[in-house]
């Protein structure tokens, strides 16, 4: 069983839209975050999650970008207004594993 | 600044001729340097966590070692299906994030 599973695995939308990406980890872990990889480029830190808590964010997590932990298991990241500079692949990550990710791509 | 960097960009080996990449980084306090592999389009496998300098830990045809300064991951006889980019990441005792390298890109031909 993964550690960590991500839905959907590839989510197309509107630029301007707003989109959820979801995941659910394994329980037993203590950190979560969101990374997220452009095309070609580095794995980049978006946030990381304790106690149901924003911990640390990056610069790149700004008013567009919240999280959500709603039901003590799923484990939510919202992108409101999207732009076409958010398409990447999103990872969410519990502990030092991480999921299969979301490609996003905003149209 | 933590910086992590990775050499060569892009390496590739015939089967069973080994070879070793390299994981330079800078950081303020090292909690854990780690290893992934990563296959085109998915998310980053776990292989390896080192904590201090010395230690080295090993998984089938993998051995990741770690000094203060770098960090390599041994190849021995490697087979088709270790074609993948490997990843080096730090995570420093200041925060939680993990700070990763652009990668290497193996490709091993049969």
């Amino acid at each position: 069983e993964p550690e960590v599973t991500q839905t959907p695995s590839h989510q197309v939308t509107q630029m301007g839209q707003e989109v959820i990406l979801r995941c659910v980890p394994i329980s037993n872990h203590l950190y979560f975050y969101w990374y997220r990889q452009i095309l070609g480029q580095k794995v980049e830190f978006l946030v990381s999650f304790y106690n149901n808590e924003i911990s640390e964010k990056s610069e790149i997590f700004d008013d567009q970008f919240s999280v959500e932990r709603p039901d003590g298991s799923n484990f939510t990241l919202k992108i409101r207004s999207t732009k076409l500079e958010d398409s990447a692949m999103y990872f969410c990550a519990a502990g030092a594993f991480f999921g299969q990710g979301t490609r996003l791509t905003v149209v | 600044e933590d910086q992590v960097t990775q050499s060569p960009e892009a390496l590739r080996l015939q089967e069973g001729e080994s070879s070793s990449l390299n994981c330079s980084y800078t950081v303020s306090g090292l909690r854990g340097l780690f290893w992934y592999r990563q296959d085109p389009g998915k998310g980053p496998e776990f292989l390896f966590t080192l904590y201090s300098a010395g230690e080295e830990k090993e998984k089938e045809r993998l051995k990741a070692t770690l000094t203060k300064k770098e960090s390599f991951l041994h190849i021995t006889a490697p087979k088709p299906e270790d074609s993948a980019t490997y990843l080096c990441a730090v995570q420093a005792w200041s925060n939680n994030d993990m700070r990763f390298g652009a990668g290497t890109r193996l490709t091993v031909k049969p």
